[in-house]
């Protein structure tokens, strides 16, 4: 698959244990943020979102905060599985409606 | 996968051939996206469509063109392939409650030689 790997920040995680992922987004106008989950060989997928006007979002094993005071976006996983090793990147939105603006990513390696 | 197939998924050329990228869509969305993903980048766009035959361009759009004649289709050529655009190639829609959300295809890898 593609080395989209390649240069990333990567943090090995035993399984079962909790995952953060870290991002420092650029614009304190940004109102919009996701999350992304890229395994080899595919394409972006969609994990969650926030909306600034909120600081903690749940979804099936993750959860997301937003930190709008120091710019910060983490990405908390639960019970990290095998499954979950990718590259995992965050998008902002900075233009509007129409665009994002994605962060390099970080590296997730499962150790079983 | 919202929909989204990509053609070729892998492709060889040489430099100075001309090589087009088709997506296609199913769902009648209004926005699509040409990213590139290179080691060390994040995704960095090319071009994008708001409509049939509108286009403007991305942060990295010399040396590519686009097409939009139907809302399913989105076409990335690249006139005269050269090197520096071995790449993986992304299409994107943009969906969603307020229409901010993109969803990606599979990706075309293209290697120029």
């Amino acid at each position: 698959g593609e080395n989209v790997g390649l240069h990333l920040p990567t943090l090995s995680v035993q399984e079962g244990d909790n995952s953060i992922i870290n991002c420092a987004y650029s614009n304190s106008a940004s109102d919009y943020f996701i999350w992304y989950k890229q395994e080899s060989g595919k394409g972006p997928q969609f994990i969650i979102d926030i909306r600034s006007n909120m600081d903690k979002r749940q979804g099936q094993r993750v959860t997301v905060l937003l930190n709008k005071t120091v710019k910060h976006l983490s990405l908390q996983i639960a019970a990290t599985q095998p499954g979950d090793s990718a590259v995992y990147f965050c998008a902002e939105n900075i233009y509007g409606n129409n665009r994002l603006a994605f962060g390099k990513g970080n590296q997730v390696v499962v150790i079983p | 996968d919202a929909g989204i197939t990509q053609s070729p998924r892998h492709k060889v050329t040489e430099t100075g051939t001309p090589v087009t990228l088709r997506c296609h869509q199913t769902e009648n969305h209004r926005y699509m996206y040409w990213y590139r993903q290179d080691p060390g980048h994040g995704l960095r766009l090319i071009h994008y469509s708001y409509g049939v035959k509108d286009t403007d361009k991305g942060e990295v759009s010399d040396g590519y063109s686009v097409s939009r004649s139907k809302t399913e289709d989105f076409l990335l050529t690249l006139e005269s392939a050269t090197s520096s655009q071995t790449s993986v190639y992304f299409c994107a829609i943009m969906s969603g409650t307020d229409q901010e959300t993109q969803y990606f295809g599979p990706g075309t890898r293209l290697l120029v030689l």
